[in-house]
């Protein structure tokens, strides 16, 4: 069974601080590895889709890494804004198949 | 909006009912995705289907089925309901088949079974 993790399950934190929360998984068959954002309420949207090792991407305040070799990747928010709070999800794709596993999610609450 | 189109938005039925849920993919995209969010679950895999053909299959109970049609629109049956179904029910749709790129969600089907 593959196996995605997410770290930490929830978080909360102040308007302006910055934060970034772990997506683990299976460091072989990696052919890669998508960031999606879900709001209540809302369907989720891709934020990132990440294929190479090292590979860095940012979009506004929002950035994320990606290490293959070891099976994680990173997502950051720089300066949190109320609007940000979401669920993030990340989603594992290998090369044995053309299913995305999702992650269980960091449900994150920024507090004005 | 994504352009993903989900049928019915809720939905309450009861016990061994059986129910349709329908997706209408992106313009242009052949490939439709099926995930159940149940209460406490992340997004657990259904099946896929490609051009109308099926290409993955996750953990799906032999109650459900599922099937995209020339048009490219899916549905996805459930049937003998059981409490345990009740979840929502997301479909997605990306571009081409081995394509890295991103889906794109409808905004789910909540089924309640009594």
């Amino acid at each position: 069974i593959l196996n995605v993790e997410q770290s930490p399950q929830s978080l909360h934190v102040q308007e302006g601080d910055s934060t970034n929360f772990t997506c683990s998984f299976p460091s072989s068959n990696f052919y890669a590895l998508h960031w999606y954002r879900w709001e209540t309420a809302k369907s989720p949207e891709a934020l990132f889709v990440m294929t190479l090792n090292g590979d860095e991407k940012k979009k506004g305040r929002i950035s994320a890494t990606l290490n293959t070799k070891e099976g994680y990747s990173y997502l950051y928010i720089k300066g949190s804004q109320p609007e940000d709070s979401a669920t993030y999800l990340c989603a594992f794709l290998g090369n044995y198949g053309q299913n995305f596993v999702f992650g269980p999610g960091t449900r994150l609450s920024v507090l004005p | 909006d994504s352009g993903v189109t989900q049928t019915p938005k809720h939905l309450i039925t009861a016990t061994g009912q059986r129910v349709t849920l329908r997706c209408s993919p992106r313009s242009g995209d052949l490939s439709v995705y099926w995930y159940q969010q149940s209460l406490d679950q992340g997004l657990q895999f259904l099946i896929q289907y490609y051009n109308g053909e099926e290409r993955a299959k996750g953990n799906i109970l032999e109650r459900f089925s599922a099937q995209q049609f020339p048009d490219l629109h899916s549905e996805l049956n459930l049937s003998s309901l059981e409490l345990g179904d009740s979840a929502l029910y997301f479909c997605a749709s990306s571009g081409r088949q081995g394509n890295t790129g991103e889906l794109f969600f409808g905004e789910g089907s909540r089924l309640t079974v009594l």
